[in-house]
């Protein structure tokens, strides 16, 4: 079955150094994997798409993530964090046998200190 | 396009009442999903609809919950009698979804609606 883990539930760094939040997926199929953010007493909001073209992948806010298949992982990336970056973060895996469903991971929340 | 819409935004109510989620997707849109986020369990799918016909119920906690589409631009999320663990913050979200089903089905999310249960 598909699964998505998110290796840490939380993670904190200062305003202007990197971030990175991991994710691995397991999946038998071709997936397609996204990272959502979640603002506090907000939406989710899709930050970025992986869909078997350019391994790397851009998104909004300066956010990238990178496609590794012999790892299994889709780690999220920022150059330099941002205050308004904090919130929490979801890996998301979609492939064939969900039928194009959306599984979540359990979620990361990023904390930023000034 | 106003994106998902849903309403209430926030809910208070006391155990027993029914409560009545509602969901207004994306204009065109063909797929619209119901999710249920808590602390405990993260978010979780509940059911989804394909072209307004339910596909697959087997997110619904027990049969107090209940969900329609009538048309491709309205579904009810009713959950009847409510208990208090039942409090969270439920999610509308839709898509486009291609024939044949595509792994790629990028989901577009409402703001949630807050239900509490006393």
């Amino acid at each position: 079955a598909q699964s998505v883990t998110q290796l840490d539930s939380h993670v904190s760094v200062s305003e202007g150094t990197p971030v990175l939040l991991r994710c691995n997926y397991s999946s038998s199929y071709s997936p397609s994997l996204f990272w959502y953010v979640q603002h506090p007493n907000k939406g989710l909001q899709l930050l970025l798409k992986y869909t078997s073209a350019a391994t790397l992948v851009k998104g909004i806010n300066g956010f990238e993530a990178e496609f590794k298949k012999s790892e299994t992982s889709f780690h999220l990336t920022k150059p330099s964090a941002h205050m308004s970056d904090a919130a929490e973060y979801f890996c998301v895996v979609s492939d064939q046998r969900s039928q194009g469903n959306l599984i979540f991971g359990k979620g990361t929340k990023l904390s930023v200190k000034p | 396009d106003a994106g998902v819409i849903q309403s209430p935004r926030h809910e208070v109510t006391e155990m027993g009442q029914e409560v009545t989620l509602r969901c207004k997707p994306i204009s065109g849109h063909n797929s619209l999903f119901w999710y249920r986020q808590t602390m405990m369990r993260g978010l979780e799918l509940l059911i989804y609809f394909n072209n307004n016909v339910p596909i697959d119920d087997s997110g619904m906690p027990e049969d107090r919950f209940s969900a329609k589409m009538p048309n491709a631009s309205f579904s009810t999320l009713k959950i009847q009698p409510s208990e208090p663990r039942d409090s969270a913050v439920y999610f509308c979200a839709s898509s486009l979804r291609s024939v044949p089903l595509s792994s790629y089905n990028e989901q577009f999310f409402g703001p949630g609606t807050r239900l509490t249960v006393l």
